[in-house]
């Protein structure tokens, strides 16, 4: 089945620091979505991207939509120690009677000690 | 507006035991899902349903068994609960594939099995 691969794994961060973090896939999706999960908590929802080449901002956030439909991109500017949590991103095809979404394997923000 | 509750929050269970995770949305939605999460495993979907009265198999369905007699509620089961069970479950519901906005998560059960 399609597999998201997801990277880093985690990373530290640094109050101030810029942070990307990247999914890619072997194969095409009509929707990538980011979610971010804080400790204790289910994923909630950041962005959403719905066309090839789409870069879309939430904030300090900004996703982007892979123009060959196989990867997609989160950049956190002038990261705030309530940015650490968990990312994930999902792809999703809604073609035919199945849509659900594929999660990569997360990215974990922390604060450098 | 609630969104997706789960309930319990927390469970101890013994080995062989059984016990119903309720999920339930009042968002009017046609999709729902049940996850597992485990440390460097992401999200893994364990059974989902397209709508009331249907259920579907995901990736891990094994050991797990779920039902959907309501639209806004789907049960999880574990019917001789098993240490390899112990996890986080995500109950999460929909629009139809393609609607905006994604998939809506519940807070989590964590459920520990000795």
């Amino acid at each position: 089945g399609q597999q998201l691969n997801q990277s880093p794994q985690s990373m530290f961060i640094q109050e101030g620091e810029d942070v990307s973090m990247n999914c890619t896939s072997s194969s095409i999706f009509n929707t990538w979505l980011w979610y971010k999960q804080d400790p204790g908590e289910g994923p909630v929802l950041l962005i959403a991207l719905y066309k090839a080449g789409e870069l879309t901002s939430n904030g300090r956030l900004t996703a982007q939509f892979g123009i060959t439909r196989k990867d997609s991109f989160l950049n956190i500017s002038a990261s705030i120690p309530s940015d650490v949590g968990i990312y994930f991103c999902a792809g999703q095809n809604y073609g035919g009677s199945q849509g659900n979404l594929i999660f990569g394997k997360g990215t974990k923000l922390s604060v450098k000690p | 507006n609630a969104g997706v509750t789960q309930t319990p929050k927390f469970r101890v269970l013994k080995t062989g035991q059984s016990m119903t995770l309720l999920c339930a949305q009042d968002m009017n939605h046609e999709y729902m899902y049940w996850y597992r999460q485990d440390p460097g495993m992401g999200l893994r979907l364990i059974h989902y349903s397209v709508g009331e009265g249907t259920t579907a198999k995901g990736e891990v369905p094994d050991g797990y068994n779920v039902s959907r007699l309501k639209k806004q509620n789907f049960l999880l089961g574990l019917e001789s609960a098993a240490p390899s069970q112990t996890s986080v479950y995500f109950c999460a519901s929909s629009g139809r594939p393609g609607a905006l906005n994604g998939y809506t998560f519940g807070s989590g059960t964590r459920l520990t099995v000795v």
